[in-house]
């Protein structure tokens, strides 16, 4: 089955630039979706098909996927930032939805 | 505006079934699959099962085929799984969530999170 890797955790100082990366096999050819899961709730989409931003979502989340790896990236993060990010692919070899294992983000 | 409302909280001992609802609203209930999908303490996320509001045919992923069932009341807009068989593994929080289609678009809104303790 298919396989996204993610680092377990990423910390960032305020006001600087987190890139979250998500790897698996040709994932280029995939489309890449993001999810920021703050504690204790529900997740929520910030980046779909590789770069597109969900309304409301700030133009700070950005995504790109050229290659081994995808990225999310926060630019200028804030203490409001700090949340569990996940990506997710659809797999077309099993016909399933694939989560990769989630980065959590502490801001400094 | 769009919202996914889960039933609360349960606790099951091992062998027993669970229920959990999902009720949507703000949007056309039959224009969006439901997916139901867990997450165990300290977890990632794993994908259950998909169901089409539109006709009710539903997919289960091979991990759950023959203990999840969907359902779906379309007068309520409400979608029902039951988990059967319930083992200590299946301690989780519980999301619905819904997507555009089956397969390629994201998942725009989800539930709350039901969260089901399995414990003798």
């Amino acid at each position: 089955s298919y396989v996204l890797t993610q680092p377990s955790s990423l910390s960032v100082a305020p006001g600087q630039t987190a890139k979250i990366t998500c790897g698996g096999k040709n994932i280029g050819s995939q489309s890449v979706h993001w999810y920021q899961q703050k504690a204790g709730q529900a997740p929520v989409l910030v980046v779909y098909e590789d770069s597109d931003r969900p309304s409301g979502i700030p133009e700070r989340f950005s995504g790109s996927n050229t290659g081994d790896p995808a990225t999310l990236t926060i630019s200028r993060v804030d203490a409001g930032d700090e949340a569990d990010y996940f990506c997710q692919v659809w797999d077309d070899g099993t016909d399933h939805w694939v989560f990769g294992g989630g980065t959590k983000l502490t801001v400094l | 505006q769009v919202q996914l409302v889960q039933s609360g909280a349960e606790v099951k001992r091992p062998g027993a079934s669970v229920k959990i609802s999902c009720k949507a609203s703000g949007y056309h209930f039959t224009s969006y699959y439901i997916h139901w999908v867990r997450q165990a303490p300290g977890q990632g996320f794993d994908w259950m099962a998909i169901l089409n509001p539109n006709g009710g045919i539903t997919r289960y992923t091979h991990k759950f085929q023959g203990r999840v069932t969907m359902t779906r009341d379309t007068s309520t807009g409400t979608v029902d799984m039951e988990v059967s068989s319930l083992r200590s593994d299946d301690t989780a929080v519980y999301y619905c969530a819904r997507s555009r289609s089956s397969s390629s678009s994201p998942f725009d809104a989800w539930g709350q999170g039901t969260l089901v303790t399995v414990s003798s």
